[in-house]
């Protein structure tokens, strides 16, 4: 079972303000086919989560352009260039290479 | 457009049944890998188990907390994948969502919540 460790628990920033989250694997995430498959998910109270980025750093349509993925291997980060108030809520990494396990969540908050 | 509908859930004493469906419209559905994840205020999002394409044969994997407790199923020809849960605990008091993956993109659907109590 591949473990995924997300770093902060928590985050407050000030809006228009970077925020950035980390995420690590406990084994590589590059899959037989020479995709990585990471993506990151937004989750507000009553909605099912929202994909943002899918395998390492593509956006999917309608995702802003201040959300950014990148990493390689086992290291992956999300960032978020300018936070704005639409923003807060709960973020999760997953891999989806062998079977698929999620990140423990950052919760962001506004200041 | 890829959509997912998701049905069956309510409250259920703990030892008792449940069984979940969920619906795939804008995709050939034997095409594609399917999971069912379940949230809760405790642990986050939880990996339950897959269903692969028929590339893979249909084969069928489970998350260690609910093997041999619940059983996955689709029937291609209605589009349709199934989670019948079986000796349920409190503990699997959750939202239940079935996600449906094309090229490295999950597609979720709207949740269906399951409740355990006495």
């Amino acid at each position: 079972e591949i473990v995924m460790t997300q770093t902060p628990l928590s985050s407050v920033v000030t809006l228009g303000q970077m925020a950035s989250i980390s995420c690590r694997s406990s084994q590589s995430l590059v899959g037989g086919d020479g995709h990585t498959y990471l993506s990151w998910l937004h989750l507000r109270p009553g909605q099912p989560p929202r994909v943002l980025i899918y395998k390492v750093s593509n956006r999917l349509s309608g995702v802003p352009d201040r959300f950014s993925g990148s990493g390689a291997g086992t290291d992956f980060t999300l960032t978020i260039s300018r936070v704005e108030a639409e923003d807060v809520g709960v973020y999760y990494c997953v891999q989806a290479t062998q079977s698929l396990s999620f990140g423990g969540g950052t919760q962001v908050e506004i200041k | 457009e890829v959509q997912l509908v998701g049905s069956g859930g309510g409250w259920v004493q703990p030892g008792g049944s449940l069984r979940l469906s969920c619906g795939a419209s804008g995709v050939t559905f034997s095409d594609h890998d399917m999971d069912w994840v379940r949230q809760t205020p405790g642990k986050g999002l939880e990996w339950v188990g897959r269903s692969r394409n028929d590339v893979h044969s249909h084969s069928i994997e489970y998350g260690a907390s609910v093997k041999g407790r619940f059983s996955i199923s689709r029937d291609n020809s209605r589009n349709s994948l199934s989670l019948q849960m079986y000796s349920l605990k409190t503990e699997d008091t959750a939202i239940y969502y079935c996600l449906l993956w094309i090229a490295g993109v999950a597609y979720w659907g709207q949740g269906t919540q399951v409740t355990v109590s006495s």
